[in-house]
């Protein structure tokens, strides 16, 4: 396909337990963006990716979560020793470059549903 | 707290009325977006407005920005069915344009 690509669909998990999140961007896009949406909240910015470096990691709730690129791919956004807190849904998207003006749109991924237990 | 306040927060109507959905800051943005989500997917991107006071037209929906940039609305003409979704509107600020602060989204449903 040609939109970008989050696995799981859905994740439940254990409070305490190590949970990865993956995001296949669309081909040939240079930037990558992590957000999080809560119930009855609007998407909330984690993390951004400009090639395979992360120049604002501002967004990051904690500690416990980090995110890295390979090759100017694939993300993985892990959440460590998971908490009831960070049951949301978490999307990725992409966009052919740095900036979210009409020239450079931002495309979604349908999200991971994570639901810590 | 939501940088961005949308209203209202639900909306039902008839197929074929009017509709408009509202967005509202007290802070500046270099230009606004709206977004529609349906279940279980990710937001699409439905137009971009750059220009305070500008009006787009999409069909039968018509966005606006406010004169000093802080606010924008949706309006959707004779409603139909395929409208229903979650709105979204979110801002793009000037000093760093790669994040964009979203409000928290105007669920709409048009009966048919």
């Amino acid at each position: 396909g040609a939109g970008v690509s989050q696995s799981p669909s859905n994740k439940v998990t254990e409070k305490g337990k190590d949970v990865e999140l993956r995001c296949d961007p669309i081909s040939g896009h240079t930037a990558l963006y992590w957000y999080r949406q809560s119930l009855g909240q609007g998407l909330e910015f984690l993390i951004y990716f400009q090639g395979n470096s992360a120049p604002d990691k501002s967004g990051l709730p904690s500690d416990r979560f980090s995110a890295e690129r390979t090759g100017g791919s694939v993300s993985t956004l892990t959440i460590q020793r998971t908490q009831q807190e960070d049951s949301a849904v978490y999307l990725c998207a992409s966009s052919p470059r740095l900036g979210t003006a009409s020239n450079s749109p931002l495309h979604f991924g349908n999200g991971t549903r994570l639901t810590v237990t | 707290t939501q940088l961005l306040e949308q209203s209202p927060q639900f909306l039902s109507i008839q197929e074929g009325e009017n509709l408009t959905v509202y967005c509202n800051s007290s802070s500046v943005f270099s230009s606004l977006q709206w977004y529609r989500q349906e279940p279980g997917e990710g937001p699409v991107l439905l137009v971009t407005v750059v220009t305070g006071g500008e009006v787009k037209k999409l069909k039968r929906l018509t966005f606006q920005f406010g004169d000093a940039r802080k606010d924008s609305s949706l309006h959707i003409t004779a409603a139909q069915p395929g409208d229903t979704g979650l709105y979204l509107c979110a801002g793009v600020s000037w000093s760093n344009d790669y994040k964009l602060s979203f409000g928290a989204g105007t669920t709409v449903t048009v009966r048919a």
